[in-house]
C-alpha cells in the first residue's frame, strides 16, 4: 500500500516561472492538505481540499498560489511567477476522513522548491 | 507572539538518556495535541496523540498535556540513536478537520 506520493522531490525554478507540485494521496483517502515548511518557521498550513472542492484555503497567500484536487488525478499546488521567498519544502498530507480525533495525517516526503 | 513556541535545539544526549521535549502555546481553544517525528528529507510521522489534559504512554514515549499552564511535553526513555530526528509538537482545535498548528521542531541527536 503506497503512501502519499509527491513529485517531483526537487524542483528548481527561476524567478518568474511557474511551479507545479503534485500529490497523490493514499489509496482510499479523499482529504488532502498542503503544508509549507520554511527554514526557521516550521510547518504552516496552506490549504485543505476534498475531491473537486477547496474546503479551507486560509493559509494560502492571496496571490500567485492556487490548489486543486480534481475528480481524477493528483492534487496540484500551483505557484505562478515564483519569487525567492517561495523557496521551501512543500508537504502534502492525506487522511481518510475529515475528523480530527484519532485520525492520522499521513505525510508525503515533500517537494523541495528552490527559486534561483 | 507565535501560537506555539518550541525550542529548536539542537539537543544532544547520550544513548540511554531520558529526553524531555516541550512546547508552550497561547491559544486556549486547542484541544488536540500531537507529537510528530521528522527524519531528514522526510515528511512528519505521527508519534503520539492526546486529547485535552493528561498523560499518555506508548512504549518508550510519554506525552503530557497541562492545559492550565498551556504546556505539553514528550518524554523519551532509554533513547536510541534511531530516535535522532526533529520532533514537532502540533495542536488543533475541534474543527472537524486537521488544520494543524505546528511548533518549529526540536532537533534531537542521540549519541551512541
Amino acid at each position: 500500500n503506497a503512501g502519499v506520493m509527491q513529485n517531483p522531490r526537487h524542483l528548481v525554478r527561476r524567478r518568474g516561472q511557474e511551479a507545479r507540485l503534485r500529490c497523490s494521496p493514499m489509496k482510499g483517502h479523499s482529504h488532502v492538505y498542503w503544508y509549507r515548511q520554511l527554514p526557521e518557521e516550521g510547518l504552516k498550513f496552506m490549504v485543505y481540499l476534498q475531491k473537486e472542492n477547496i474546503i479551507d484555503e486560509s493559509g494560502m497567500p492571496k496571490e500567485r498560489f492556487s490548489a486543486e484536487f480534481p475528480k481524477e488525478g493528483p492534487s496540484i499546488l500551483r505557484i505562478q511567477q515564483v519569487v525567492r521567498g517561495d523557496s521551501a519544502a512543500y508537504f502534502c498530507a492525506s487522511s481518510p476522513t475529515s475528523g480530527v480525533g484519532n485520525e492520522k495525517l499521513f505525510f508525503g516526503s515533500g517537494t523541495q522548491l528552490s527559486v534561483l | 507572539q507565535k501560537e506555539v513556541e518550541q525550542d529548536p535545539g539542537p539537543l544532544s544526549v547520550p544513548e540511554g538518556a531520558i529526553v524531555s521535549l516541550n512546547c508552550t502555546y497561547s491559544n486556549s481553544a486547542f484541544q488536540y495535541f500531537m507529537w510528530y517525528r521528522q527524519y531528514s528529507r522526510k515528511g512528519p510521522e505521527l508519534l503520539m496523540y492526546t486529547y485535552s489534559s493528561g498523560n499518555k504512554e506508548d512504549g518508550r514515549f510519554t506525552a503530557q498535556v497541562d492545559k492550565s499552564s498551556k504546556y505539553i511535553s514528550l518524554f523519551i526513555r532509554d533513547s536510541q540513536p534511531s530516535d535522532s530526528a526533529t520532533y514537532l509538537c502540533a495542536m488543533t482545535v475541534s474543527g472537524g478537520y486537521q488544520k494543524v498548528t505546528f511548533g518549529i521542531g526540536t532537533k534531537l541527536q542521540v549519541i551512541p
